[in-house]
């Protein structure tokens, strides 16, 4: 299930389920998404992109999914593994900037 | 193809004291950028550099913090007086040109500093 914990939203599922994170994004002018993964003493690493001109995407296990309509990113990872026990960021820019902007993270949790 | 290079990793010190931060960007990458990134938090961008030129510093807060990377290469990142609420993990980026903004950034893993 999901719960808010004391700093981080946590995701706990099951070595081998679906996984689903979502970000809510605030402006609606950002032309381009990113997820990234940071595993505890490591700096983020990027997982996948999406631009928005496009609403799915799909990469190696993963698939990112955009509604422009109501300011909503989602990352589903399937067949999830204990690798990918990490902190999971949403980052959106805007159009014409370099700046990202990154959402508050969730910590996704895989049980054995 | 060696990684985003920072050190130290770790460092402790007591407020008021400086502290220095240095950044070895992904050989060939034009960009680099300087992050905070406090607990439970996503990075927080402080600046952004093309070549040698610091070329976005808006939410660098001047008075204490100070950013160089002369040689357009490496870059070193200073507190002068360390405060408190500065502890937080400084992250160092880097990405290289192309079609504008659609470039991944590559993380470093961080100096995580606390100021006791």
């Amino acid at each position: 299930g999901e719960s808010v914990g004391l700093h981080l939203p946590t995701l706990s599922v099951q070595e081998g389920d679906n996984s689903i994170i979502n970000c809510a994004y605030s402006n609606s002018a950002s032309d381009y998404f990113i997820w990234y993964k940071q595993e505890s003493g490591k700096g983020p690493q990027f997982i996948i992109d999406i631009r928005s001109n496009m609403d799915k995407r799909q990469g190696q296990r993963v698939t990112v999914l955009l509604n422009k309509t109501v300011k909503h990113l989602s990352l589903q990872i399937a067949a999830t593994q204990p690798g990918d026990s990490a902190v999971y960021f949403c980052a959106e820019r805007g159009a014409g900037s370099y700046q990202l902007t990154f959402g508050k993270g969730t910590k996704l949790s895989v049980i054995p | 193809e060696a990684g985003v290079v920072q050190s130290p990793r770790y460092k402790i010190i007591e407020k008021k004291q400086p502290v220095a931060f240095w950044c070895n960007p992904i050989s060939g990458h034009n960009t680099l950028y300087w992050y905070l990134q406090n607990l439970g938090q996503g990075p927080e961008l402080l600046i952004r550099y093309e070549n040698e030129e610091a070329v976005d510093d808006s939410q660098l807060p001047k008075d204490r913090f100070s950013a160089e990377r002369l040689k357009g290469v490496d870059s070193t990142l200073k507190i002068q007086p360390a405060e408190l609420g500065d502890s937080a993990v400084y992250l160092c980026a880097s990405s290289s040109g192309g079609e504008r903004g659609y470039n991944e950034q590559f993380f470093g893993p961080g100096t995580r500093l606390t100021v006791l």
